[in-house]
């Protein structure tokens, strides 16, 4: 069965600093993994996607995201932290065509950003 | 382009009372889900709808859970009789068609369920 799984209940970075959100995953064959953000009250906003191609995914908000398949990896980045980036942060997999189409997330990461 | 629509937005009941859940998709989303999601967890997968069929229903609790999308438009999720442990936020999501695998999902507010 496909997983995720978020290490970090919690990433404290501050302002203006890099941050990673970190994620790894299992499935079989060529995964399909999502991030998403929450912000207080809300619903889940998509970030970004890889599906296939270049290892490092752009998307919205200045966010992008390396796929390492070796490590199984799935990493959440941003070159520079902002205040407002302070949110919970999910990774999610789908199986490839073939698989159970099911859209699995991680518990889950509460990334907070200091002034 | 109007976004997922779920009502109400919170919910306080007492264990053993029955409760519903209202979701209406973004339009021409063929695709419905509903999820679970327990304080300090991520979303869990309840249900799956594409169009008026159920397309996933494994981890759905049918004892006291059930779902319809009789015209496969809007869906209502209803819990009866609730226990403590079903106190939770409640999502709804569409995609546009579901089976292309690498579609990102829409989210609703979600409802959000205290049982007492």
């Amino acid at each position: 069965a496909q997983s995720v799984a978020q290490p970090e209940d919690q990433v404290n970075v501050a302002e203006g600093n890099p941050l990673t959100v970190k994620c790894t995953y299992s499935v079989s064959g060529n995964p399909y993994l999502f991030w998403y953000v929450q912000y207080p009250n809300r619903g889940l906003q998509f970030l970004l996607k890889y599906i296939t191609g270049d290892n490092l995914v752009k998307g919205s908000y200045g966010f992008e995201a390396e796929f390492n398949k070796s490590q199984t990896s799935f990493h959440l980045k941003k070159p520079s932290a902002l205040v407002s980036d302070s949110a919970l942060y999910f990774c999610a997999v789908r199986d490839p065509p073939g698989g159970s189409y099911i859209p699995t997330f991680g518990r889950g990461t509460s990334l907070i950003v200091h002034p | 382009e109007a976004g997922v629509a779920q009502s109400p937005r919170y919910k306080i009941i007492e264990k053993r009372q029955s409760v519903a859940f209202w979701c209406n998709p973004i339009s021409g989303h063929a695709t419905l889900y509903w999820y679970q999601q327990i304080l300090g967890q991520g979303p869990k997968l309840l249900i799956q709808f594409q169009n008026n069929g159920v397309v996933d229903d494994s981890q759905l609790p049918k004892d006291r859970f059930s779902a319809e999308r009789l015209k496969g438009v809007d869906s209502t999720l209803k819990i009866q009789p609730a226990k403590l442990e079903d106190s939770a936020v409640y999502l709804c999501a569409s995609s546009q068609q579901g089976r292309t695998t690498n579609e990102k999902l829409f989210f609703g507010s979600g409802t959000q369920l205290s049982v007492l």
